[in-house]
C-alpha cells in the first residue's frame, strides 16, 4: 500500500550546522509530496512541497526535491537555528474519487537545534 | 484571520463517558479531516468529509463518530471512549481549489482514564 518512511529523531544539531531528513515514499501513481512542520504545542503548518518529478520545493531556507527514480524527498537546510526547534513530517497526497486528496504521514521526526 | 479551531485543547475523562471535540474553520472550504497522532505512527486519519452531509472512514475509525450538517463544523463524537484512545487529535480543512494543502487545527490532547 501507499506509505512514507523517515528517518527517526531525534535528530540533534548545533545552531548552524546542515540539516538533512530522509524521506521515501511508494505510492502508485504519483501523488504530491509535502513537508509540515509541528512546532510545540500547536498544529501542523505546510513547510513545502512538490507536486511532479524533479520539482524544488523551498521556504524558509529549506528545500527538498521530488525524486521519482529513487521515490524520495529528502528535506534539508544549510544552517539551522534554534528556532526550527520541531517535528518534521513528510506526507504524499493521494487522489480520490470526488476530487479530495487523503494525506499519508511518515512518523515525523524530531529535530532539536542547540546554541 | 484564516484558521481551524478546535475546543477543548486538553480534555480528561473516564472510561465509556460520551464526548465531543468540536471543531471549525472560517475558510469555506469543502474537505475536513480529523487524525490522530501517536508516538512513531504519525497522523492517522479517523474520518474525512468532502462536503455537508458527505462523509467517510478514514483508516482508523473504529470508535469514532463524525456528523457534518454545516459546511463550517465538524465534530468527533466518542460514544464510549477507552484509553486506546488517548491520543493527540487534529482536525483538518482543505479546499477544492486549495492545491491539495491541509490547513490544522492546534490539536486536542484527551485522555482517557
Amino acid at each position: 500500500g501507499d506509505s512514507v518512511t523517515q528517518m527517526e529523531g531525534p535528530v540533534t544539531l548545533s545552531e548552524e550546522a546542515f540539516l538533512t531528513i530522509n524521506c521515501t515514499y511508494t505510492a502508485t501513481g504519483y501523488p504530491s509530496l509535502f513537508w509540515y512542520v509541528q512546532y510545540p504545542g500547536e498544529g501542523l503548518q505546510l513547510l513545502l512541497k512538490a507536486t511532479k518529478a524533479d520539482d524544488k520545493g523551498s521556504n524558509k531556507g529549506f528545500e527538498a526535491t521530488y525524486r521519482k527514480e529513487t521515490t524520495s524527498f529528502h528535506l534539508e537546510k544549510g544552517s539551522v537555528q534554534v528556532s526550527d526547534s520541531a517535528v518534521y513530517f513528510c506526507a504524499l497526497s493521494l487522489r480520490f474519487s470526488g476530487g479530495y486528496n487523503k494525506l499519508i504521514f511518515g512518523a515525523g521526526t524530531r529535530l532539536a537545534v542547540h546554541p | 484571520e484564516a484558521q481551524v479551531t478546535q475546543n477543548p485543547r486538553y480534555l480528561i475523562t473516564v472510561t465509556g463517558k460520551k464526548l465531543t471535540v468540536t471543531c471549525s474553520q472560517n475558510m469555506n472550504h469543502e474537505y475536513m479531516s480529523w487524525y490522530r497522532q501517536d508516538p512513531g505512527l504519525g497522523l492517522r486519519q479517523i474520518y474525512y468529509s468532502m462536503n455537508v452531509e458527505v462523509t467517510d472512514k478514514g483508516d482508523v475509525p473504529e470508535g469514532y463518530k463524525v456528523s457534518r450538517k454545516e459546511k463550517r463544523n465538524f465534530p468527533l463524537i466518542l460514544e464510549s471512549p477507552s484509553p486506546n484512545q488517548t491520543s493527540l487529535y487534529f482536525c483538518a480543512s482543505s479546499s477544492v481549489s486549495g492545491g491539495n494543502i491541509q490547513y490544522f487545527g492546534a490539536g486536542t490532547r484527551l485522555s482517557v482514564l
